[in-house]
């Protein structure tokens, strides 16, 4: 068990450009969370998968972001045509099942962007 | 709308003493409430979850208390250490079921003073 990885740990990119973050779960772990967080701000909530389904987004997600999660495992959070005010920390989490069933949730070191 | 309002400054302490920590939410009816720790550009990391119907929750030296009534929880370190210095998050999650999106408060910045 290493842990929830998330790929690159940082990234600068000019205004414009689409960028693609890699998030790998805890094998297993069927449930996967992508969250943002700025500095001085909690984690904001962006969307959750179930295994491969995307079973909730956050009205944070606009159209220009989209994530996967082809087959159930790793998982990739594309931001078309960035701003900067998406300038954050994006993180990764997983767990077994719900919190509310004990599960603990697993948090990645985050995948930092900036645009310039 | 939903809010959650945790100590907005940082929170100084001694060595030693007990660092008490405070979360409040509004137009909420979670079922559970989360304590995470966040160190200097790590992510966080899940310290405790207490439920609705649970009143008191310890584990080793972290107490934590859920006031569904008063809309409060708080976060108890005691004996603190300077090792426990970091910000301290709290989560919840609306009752009846559904997707899992945690929302977090902003945080408490902890500073324990050798």
């Amino acid at each position: 068990d290493t842990g929830v990885s998330q790929d690159p740990r940082h990234k600068i990119t000019k205004r414009g450009q689409n960028v693609t973050f890699r998030c790998d779960p805890i094998s297993e772990h069927n449930r996967l969370y992508w969250y943002r967080q700025t500095l001085g701000q909690g984690p904001e909530f962006l969307t959750y998968f179930q295994n491969e389904a995307q079973l909730e987004k956050s009205r944070l997600l606009s159209d220009r972001f989209s994530a996967e999660r082809p087959k159930g495992s790793f998982s990739t959070l594309e931001i078309q045509r960035t701003e900067q005010g998406d300038s954050a920390m994006y993180l990764c989490a997983s767990s077994l099942g719900s919190a509310l069933s004990g599960n603990t949730i697993y948090f990645g070191e985050g995948s930092w962007l900036t645009v310039v | 709308s939903q809010k959650i309002e945790q100590n907005s400054e940082a929170l100084n302490i001694q060595e030693g003493k007990t660092a008490t920590l405070t979360c409040n939410y509004t137009n909420y009816s979670p079922a559970y409430l989360q304590w995470y720790r966040q160190d200097p550009g790590r992510g966080p990391v899940f310290l405790l979850l207490i439920r609705e119907n649970e009143k008191e929750k310890r584990k080793e030296r972290l107490k934590v208390t859920f006031d569904t009534t008063l809309k409060q929880s708080l976060f108890h370190i005691t004996a603190s250490q300077p090792a426990d210095s970091a910000t301290y998050l709290c989560a919840l999650e609306g009752s009846g079921g559904g997707a899992d999106g945690l929302t977090f408060g902003k945080g408490t910045h902890l500073i324990i003073q050798p």
